[in-house]
């Protein structure tokens, strides 16, 4: 079975630094992983996926995000973060064709000023 | 904005009430999904489509019926549902399920409160 976990509830940062939002996952065979942004009151919006290549992946909005096979990460970097970069993030994993991707529980990112 | 559009944005209804859910899609997608987001829980996968035909049923109570009549239209007939079935439902497609372009677009969602 397919899984994916985000151990941070909320990771709070200071505009300018850099951010990680953590993401492990478990799939029996191999994993497409996508991260999901969401702004209040918004739907869920792609920034970037995995499926095979170079590990590291870069997205929207200066997001890029690092695969790591031997530890099943795939942490959500940025260099410097934005104000507006504060919201809620979520990971996914889907196993190969499979129709069904799971969701983690979300990391809410909060960037102060 | 994302091509994925949902009506109505909220809805309160008593749990003897029948009402229904709808999504759009304009990006000529051929896959549909709706899911639960509940507070402080995973988003949860209710009914994938794929070219108007159920691929997948996530063990959803049959209060919570799915309709696909064409590859834009997505709805969900709601009937005598729980106080515990409020939550915010998301519409979203992508160009087909299990196929490597398949990142997802939602919709803004419909925030359900059932009385």
């Amino acid at each position: 079975a397919q899984s994916v976990a985000q151990p941070e509830d909320q990771v709070n940062v200071a505009e300018g630094n850099p951010l990680t939002v953590k993401c492990t996952y478990s799939v029996s065979g191999n994993p497409y992983l996508f991260w999901y942004v969401q702004y209040p009151n918004r739907g869920l919006q792609f920034l970037l996926k995995y499926i095979t290549g170079d590990n590291l992946v870069k997205g929207s909005y200066g997001f890029e995000a690092e695969f790591n096979k031997s530890q099943t990460s795939f942490h959500l970097k940025k260099p410097s973060a934005l104000v507006s970069d504060s919201a809620l993030y979520f990971c996914a994993v889907r196993e190969g064709s499979a129709s069904k991707i799971i969701f983690g529980s979300g990391t809410r990112l909060s960037i102060r000023p | 904005e994302t091509g994925v559009t949902q009506t109505p944005r909220h809805l309160v209804m008593g749990m003897t009430n029948k009402k229904s859910l709808k999504c759009e899609q304009h990006l000529g997608h051929n896959a549909m999904y709706w899911y639960k987001q509940s507070a402080k829980k995973p988003l949860e996968l209710m009914f994938v489509y794929s070219l108007e035909e159920r691929v997948e049923n996530n063990s959803v109570p049959s209060r919570f019926s799915p309709e696909c009549p064409n590859s834009s239209h997505l709805f969900l007939h709601l009937h005598t549902l729980q106080p515990e079935d409020s939550a915010l439902y998301l519409c979203a497609s992508s160009q087909s399920p299990g196929g490597e372009v398949d990142e997802q677009f939602f919709g803004p969602g419909t925030r359900l409160t059932v009385l």
